[in-house]
């Protein structure tokens, strides 16, 4: 099945410097791959998505780049803030053969934004 | 004001009681899921839902059951056959099939003793 490899799964940075988390995925077949940022005790929430159509989107300080051909994708996070610091997660769509859709998860980077 | 509601927060019980997570939303999505978090790990499917009666087993859905009577609810038990139940448990929902994103409940957190 499905399999998304996300590191590093910790990573500390100065204010200001920039962060990149990277993921793995191994179904080719898969065309949508979303970033959530969960705060302690809280929902994850999507900051960005990228669908297999376009190699890289921009919101502000957080962008997305997507290699299909060699089945990974990056979050880039410029001029990092405090508020910054918490659990990332990517993911990667599959499509089963009797067309139900779910969202397999990557484990996790805790990243940490030093003042 | 849309979304999704997991009650309760936090949930205790005793090691083998089962115990019924509840989920609720008025986004009016067909698509409903349910996922486990451990410390350390990602979010893995126990069970989902596309349409209403109707549910498919997700990764880990041993121990676990659900019904899906209403397009709105969604609840989960946790059945004494699970082995570690203790964790942070995530209601979400979608549209619909190829619909992302997924929306998330506030979850609840489980400990078994």
């Amino acid at each position: 099945g499905e399999n998304v490899e996300q590191h590093p799964s910790t990573l500390s940075v100065q204010e200001g410097d920039s962060a990149v988390i990277k993921c793995t995925y191994s179904d080719s077949a898969s065309n949508y791959f979303p970033w959530y940022k969960q705060e302690l005790g809280k929902r994850p929430q999507l900051i960005i998505d990228i669908r297999s159509n376009v190699g890289e989107k921009k919101d502000q300080r957080i962008a997305v780049t997507l290699n299909k051909t060699a089945k990974h994708f990056s979050l880039h996070i410029t001029e990092t803030q405090p508020e910054d610091s918490a659990v990332y997660f990517c993911a990667s769509e599959r499509v089963e053969m009797d067309s139900s859709y779910k969202l397999i998860f990557g484990s996790g980077t805790r990243l940490l934004v030093r003042p | 004001d849309g979304g999704i509601t997991q009650s309760p927060k936090y949930l205790f019980r005793k090691e083998g009681q089962n115990v019924t997570l509840s989920c609720e939303q008025n986004l009016n999505h067909d698509a409903m899921y349910w996922y486990r978090q451990d410390p350390g790990q990602g979010l893995r499917l126990i069970y989902y839902s596309q349409i209403v009666n109707d549910f498919q087993k997700g990764d880990i859905a041993e121990g676990y059951s659900v019904s899906r009577e209403k397009k709105e609810s969604f609840p989960l038990t946790v059945t004494s056959a699970q082995k570690n139940p203790t964790a942070f448990y995530l209601c979400a929902s979608t549209p619909g099939q190829g619909f992302p994103p997924l929306h998330f409940g506030n979850g609840t957190r489980l400990t078994v003793t």
